[in-house]
């Protein structure tokens, strides 16, 4: 069974930097056709994609947070960490990781957690 | 960057009747390869997104027969065919052909 799980701060002050963890389970993060994404979604918003790192250890960002934004990974922890550096408000969002397999994008996604950024 | 727009954008649909909805791409999703990296999600309320369309108009699995997408290039369809009421939620049209992106969401509930 596959799972994604996130974790990190719930509470994050403006301009400190933020790390999240996906660990996963039910497949190895260095499976080729594999890979990890970021999403998030503010309040009452719709979905955003940050990030994704690929099997191969490529990585690929949004343009426009890429200069904020690192995505990696440890295969054997089976963990995606992203960081993210200088937070504001309006970085306050439910963060997702979701899997990548193939062509099959996002066919699982983790529960999600919800980080506030706030002083 | 690929923009993707919804319409519309909310739907109240009565139960037993089809339902539609439309996204646009602000260019091609064919890739060199011949696929087309088009998917669909639904988010129901409180939980994550959902896999329900790959490429245009392939059924992720358990996703029921009632749900079927279509489209091609820049202009793709959504289309339940009887809408139940465990179909309330926001769907999400994606496109995955140069990076990702998400559209806005049509919010779809029962009247």
């Amino acid at each position: 069974q596959v799972t994604l799980k996130e974790s990190g701060p719930v509470l994050v002050k403006p301009t400190e930097t933020l790390t999240l963890t996906c660990t996963v389970s039910g497949f190895s993060l260095s499976n080729a056709r594999m890979g990890v994404s970021w999403l998030r979604q503010p309040p009452g918003e719709a979905l955003e994609w940050l990030a994704h790192i690929f099997s191969n250890d490529e990585k690929t960002y949004t343009t426009s947070l890429k200069s904020r934004l690192t995505i990696s990974r440890d295969t054997s922890k089976s963990q995606v960490v992203l960081t993210m550096t200088d937070v504001d408000p309006v970085d306050t969002a439910t963060y997702y990781c979701a899997r990548v397999y193939n062509t099959l994008a996002f066919d699982s996604w983790g529960q999600g957690t919800l980080v506030t950024v706030s002083s | 960057d690929i923009v993707m727009t919804q319409s519309p954008l909310s739907l109240s649909v009565t139960p037993g009747q089809p339902a539609s909805i439309s996204c646009k791409s602000s260019q091609s999703l064919l890739q060199s390869d011949g696929k087309t990296y088009f998917y669909w999600y639904l988010q129901k309320p409180g939980q994550s997104p959902q896999l329900l369309i790959y490429e245009v108009s392939s059924r992720f699995s358990g996703v029921p027969d009632r749900f079927s997408g279509s489209g091609s290039g820049t202009d793709f369809t959504l289309k339940i065919s009887r809408v139940e009421a465990e179909d309330v939620g926001v769907y999400y049209c994606m496109q995955g052909m140069h990076l990702f992106s998400f559209g806005p969401g049509t919010k779809v509930d029962i009247k």
